[in-house]
């Protein structure tokens, strides 16, 4: 069980288009889901933490016009990134929570973003 | 200060020994704790969960959580070639905003036949 799905695993485009990535829970319903931005060698950054039917929650310095997130269901969240450049390129993961004050988060297997 | 902190290695360990992995975090309201493994190229994974004092075992891993020091470690019996990986240490703590993950920069583990 718990099992997070994300979609596509990777994408490359070009500079000044966007992309959208798609997060789902495939077997639970998850009331939050959370996204993390992960550079070469380094640790897991929180962009956002959305929760179903309402606005994200964007951390310091994440530029929430150009990181749409709409978790419009208890299974899908998806990222957009608008017009994309070069640095940001990354690693982006998802991960969700099944219910209120659960305590683990189930991570997604990522999508991997080449902007050229 | 970081809130969480990592040595970033290598830890280089034998096959077959106990390696040793430590995290300190600096919030002492943090709650729940959490040791990931991740892969090169993959997402993490849970290894374990920890959220008293004391130790919790399972399997050939162990997490210790000593909150008076606010110290956190993952002990990893018998090791194995595949556990070669980057252990992330990731703290919970309960926000206003809900419960947030503040992940350490991980230690990058190699164990050597």
């Amino acid at each position: 069980g718990a099992v997070v799905s994300q979609h596509p695993s990777w994408v490359i485009c070009k500079s000044g288009t966007s992309v959208k990535i798609e997060c789902r829970s495939l077997d639970f319903q998850a009331t939050t889901m959370f996204w993390y931005r992960q550079f070469p060698k380094q640790s897991l950054m929180l962009m956002a933490t959305s929760n179903e039917g309402s606005k994200a929650t964007y951390e310091q310095g994440v530029e929430k016009d150009k990181f749409l997130i709409n978790h419009a269901s208890l299974t899908l969240s998806t990222l957009t990134v608008t017009s994309a450049h070069p640095e940001d390129s990354s690693f982006y993961i998802c991960s969700a929570r099944d219910q209120a004050g659960a305590r683990e988060q189930f991570f997604g297997p990522g999508t991997r973003l080449t902007v050229l | 200060q970081k809130e969480v902190e990592q040595n970033s290695g290598p830890l280089s360990v034998p096959e077959g020994a106990i390696a040793s992995l430590n995290c300190t975090y600096s919030d002492r309201v943090s709650q729940s704790f959490f040791w990931y493994r991740q892969y090169s190229g993959k997402s993490p994974e849970l290894i374990m969960s920890i959220y008293s004092n004391g130790d919790k075992e399972d399997g050939r891993f162990t997490a210790q959580l000593n909150k008076a020091s606010q110290y956190v470690s993952l002990l990893i019996r018998d090791s194995q070639p595949s556990d070669s990986a980057t252990y992330l240490c990731a703290v919970r703590k309960l926000t206003g905003g809900g419960n947030k993950l503040t992940f350490g920069t991980g230690t990058q583990l190699k164990v050597e036949l």
